[in-house]
Parts: structure tokens; sequence; C-alpha cells
């Protein structure tokens, strides 16, 4: 069993939707990222969390470190949010990033 | 302008011939990175280094060496590459001498091992 999963895998959603992607994580983390994968390849950072909640604009990133859990959300989704994001976790007491697989979203006009 | 580079962006090769992917960062990070992507498993990290001359292995340090002789460059070595090497690698950065801060990507580096 992978440390980190999320779901859905995939997902595919018309503009306008509220969007929520998953991350449960299997050990004690010290932080957790999100990060996004354009379809051209290149990987930007959205959001490090080690307790409650973050916002950027709009997205918003949780989580429950007791629940080993975190939850990414977009708010009124547009196409240009189309990527893959990718939740990765920083185990307790080491320095190292653990990935999960990642979630393709894809938003229609 | 803030980066990370990575040089060469994409590389055809064939078994056994040694090869360096260059990375570098203008932002003055202590912690750097290389990992790995592959269809179907995601990202998985090599090697990362919290400072000069400190380095640790990631997740899938077999087949590769790094060094880090200085702040800003941390070069990803492949001695004697193989197919099963043939992936997208990414090097990253940040902040602090840890995980625990945001991560700097490069653009991505396309290796093909023949």
């Amino acid at each position: 069993k992978n440390e980190v999963e999320q779901s859905p895998q995939n997902l595919t959603a018309q503009e306008g939707e509220f969007i929520t992607i998953n991350c449960s994580y299997s050990v004690g983390i010290s932080a957790l990222h999100w990060l996004q994968q354009h379809p051209g390849g290149g990987i930007v950072s959205l959001f490090m969390l080690s307790s409650g909640k973050k916002k950027h604009g709009r997205l918003i990133a949780t989580i429950n470190i007791q629940e080993k859990h975190s939850s990414l959300h977009i708010t009124a989704s547009h196409p240009r949010d189309s990527a893959v994001y990718i939740c990765a976790v920083v185990r307790g007491g080491a320095d190292g990033l653990t990935f999960g697989k990642g979630t393709h979203l894809i938003i229609q006009p | 302008e803030a980066q990370v580079t990575q040089n060469p962006r994409y590389l055809i090769t064939v078994t056994g011939k040694k090869l360096t992917v260059t990375c570098s960062q203008n932002m003055n990070h202590e912690y750097m990175s290389w990992y790995r992507q592959d269809p179907g498993l995601g990202l998985r990290q090599i090697y990362y280094s919290m400072n000069v001359e400190v380095t640790d292995k990631g997740d899938v340090p077999e087949g590769y060496k790094v060094s880090r002789k200085e702040k800003r460059n941390f070069p990803l070595i492949l001695e004697s590459p193989s197919p099963n090497q043939t992936s997208l690698y990414f090097c990253a950065s940040s902040y602090g001498t840890s995980g625990i801060s945001e991560q700097f990507f490069g653009p991505g580096t396309r290796l093909t091992v023949l």
C-alpha cells in the first residue's frame, strides 16, 4: 500500500463547479505539499501545510493531522485549472518527500 | 529572475555511457533535490541535499550519484545508464534545510536510454 493515496485519480467537471481533491497518508508527517503540474510538464508549488487551512485566490487547502487527511478545493473552476494535482508529504523525523500519484483534473468549458 | 535551471532538457543516450544532468539555482537555497517521474508511478525522490557537502538518499537512489560542492549546483550523475532509467527528471530547491518549505522546480529533463 502506498504511503500517500490521492482520490480521485481522474476528474472531469464543468466550468464553475466546486472541485475537491483528497490526499490520505499512513505515516506521521511534519508537512504536506500540494503541487500543480501543467500539461506542458512544469511543476509549481501551491501550498505547504502543517496544520489548519490555507487560501490563495480560488484555491483552498486543508489538513487534518489526526485523521491523516488533506483536501485541495477549487472554487469557481475554470478550464485553465486543468492540470495534474500532486500531494506530497514530508515524513516526521526525515527530510525527504513522498508523493501521491496525482489527480488528473479536466475542466470543460 | 529567480529560477532553477536544468541542462540538458532532452537527452537520448545509449546503455553504459556516463552522463551528467546539471541543476543550478540562483535563490541561495539550502535544500536541493532530484526526482524522477514515470507513468503510473508518479514522482519519486532520488537524492536530496540539505547543505553543501551534505546529501542523503531518497526512495530510489540506485544507479545514481550526486554531489553538492557548491550551494547553487546539484548535478545528477548516471555512471552507467540503463533503459530502466528512461524517465522525466526534475530538480528542485527550497529555502530551508529540509523538505519543510516551498519547493521550486526546474523545467525537467527528459532522458531516454537506448
